[in-house]
């Protein structure tokens, strides 16, 4: 079973607000990421945060981390129709393998 | 282009056909995965390498799926005796040994099993 959960599994929003995905996760983790995943294409790293992180920025990209509920959320500000894609959160637990959850369908809408 | 490769792409082929797949890692990387992924879920972790070795195996792969990386870059993938159940994409992923690294993933080889 995967060890990460997407919620919620679609999300549709019109292109210029924000999109918030969460992530729960079962067993510790040394590290989280996000990942985008185009239809039928190979995933895109997005973000990487670890364990003892709360917080990261990357462009338009907001994560955080909260380890005592085992939880993350990615957000997406100023959304944009290019930003339509598949969103994946990933745990690591060691040894480096990585537990993907099923993900969350965004649709932003021009 | 220095990012991860995959091919074939695409890949159809008759139940009970072998096939296999290869993928070339960015090259300092020694670290080499691969996933499943059907429609609508996440990958599937199915096998890992550090630089030759194996090291750990999903209960997903069954015997008759192999993987190796004989050389410690590219690695190759092989079904044998293909079902449908086997459709599905196939990613190659590769990180630098630290575990906490980021993982690249190439971009697949779909493969679809009549």
């Amino acid at each position: 079973s995967q060890q990460g959960e997407e919620d919620p599994q679609a999300l549709s929003i019109q292109e210029g607000e924000n999109a918030t995905m969460n992530c729960s996760y079962k067993t510790s983790i040394n590290n989280l990421q996000w990942y985008r995943q185009n239809s039928g294409r190979g995933l895109v790293h997005l973000i990487l945060i670890r364990s003892n992180e709360r917080e990261k920025h990357s462009g338009r990209l907001r994560v955080t981390l909260d380890t005592s509920k085992k939880s993350s959320s990615l957000l997406i500000t100023a959304s944009r129709a290019a930003d339509t894609a598949s969103y994946f959160c990933a745990t690591d637990a060691g040894a480096g393998k990585s537990t993907f959850g099923d993900g969350t369908t965004l649709t932003v809408k021009p | 282009d220095t990012g991860v490769s995959q091919d074939p792409r695409h890949k159809i082929t008759k139940r009970g056909q072998n096939v296999t797949f290869r993928c070339d890692p960015i090259s300092e990387h020694n670290r080499l995965y691969w996933y499943r992924q059907t429609l609508g879920q996440g990958p599937e972790f199915l096998t890992y390498f550090q630089n030759e070795a194996q090291l750990e195996k999903s209960r997903l792969l069954s015997d008759r799926f192999s993987a190796e990386r004989p050389k410690g870059s590219f690695s190759t993938l092989e079904i044998q005796r293909t079902e449908q159940g086997d459709s599905a994409m196939y990613l190659c992923a590769s990180s630098l040994t630290i575990s906490t690294d980021t993982q690249y993933f190439g971009p697949g080889t779909r493969l679809t099993v009549l």
